[in-house]
């Protein structure tokens, strides 16, 4: 069993909708949970990072952390055509090496 | 302000030969840490170092090398190419070795 599992998708949505991705994990050492955004063929760039359990708001982009039940989410809304790109959820216990999903591929179109 | 910078972006090599990554970190940034992504998958964590010191190192074999030198960059040798060595490696920059990563664009390296 992997530490942290992600839906790959790939997930197609018309623009303007709210888009849900989601992350599950087993280590509840784990505090520090993070989303990065990949476009293709570049580095993945930091979207949202959380400490511990709760909720962040960072303009269209919203990262939940449920620690009771091994569950991080991150909504965009009125998604863009320029959301189009693979989503990575991260996490780590204490800072230091980072423990990445599979990603998921969001599409979002015109 | 420039952030992590890598080379070189793509790089073909034979099996069996050996490949040297580099990395340079965000200004000010002293932890270094190296990931491997192959494609479809996420990221594996392969080293970090922090004030030339290695902090963490993760499940790979020991053809996996690297160092960090005084001014913070960082290189990243792998000897003994084997096909599956075909990724994306990805350095990422961080104030301290438990702060917020970024990553650079990373080296796109093909084992033939």
């Amino acid at each position: 069993q992997k530490e942290v599992e992600q839906d790959p998708g790939p997930l197609s949505v018309p623009e303007g909708a709210i888009v849900s991705l989601n992350c599950t994990y087993s280590n509840s050492a784990f505090q520090y949970f993070m989303w990065y955004r990949q476009y293709s063929r570049k580095g993945p760039e930091l979207l949202m990072y959380t400490y511990s359990s709760g909720n962040k708001e960072d303009g269209r982009f919203t990262a939940q952390v449920d620690k009771s039940s091994k569950y991080i989410s991150l909504f965009i809304r009125d998604s863009q055509p320029s959301d189009s790109a693979t989503y990575l959820c991260a996490m780590s216990n204490q800072g230091g090496k980072l423990i990445f999903g599979q990603g998921t591929e969001l599409s979002v179109k015109p | 302000d420039a952030g992590v910078t890598q080379s070189p972006t793509h790089l073909i090599k034979t099996r069996g030969q050996q490949v040297t990554l580099r990395c340079s970190p965000i200004s000010g940034h002293k932890s270094v840490s190296w990931y491997q992504q192959v494609l479809g998958q996420g990221p594996q964590f392969i080293f970090q170092y922090y004030e030339k010191e290695e902090r963490g190192r993760g499940n790979f074999p020991d053809r996996f090398s690297a160092r960090q030198f005084p001014n913070y960059s960082s290189e990243l040798n792998v000897n003994a190419l084997l096909l599956g060595d075909s990724a994306l490696y990805l350095c990422a920059s961080s104030w301290t070795w438990e702060e917020t990563q970024y990553f650079g664009p990373g080296t796109r390296l093909l084992v033939l």
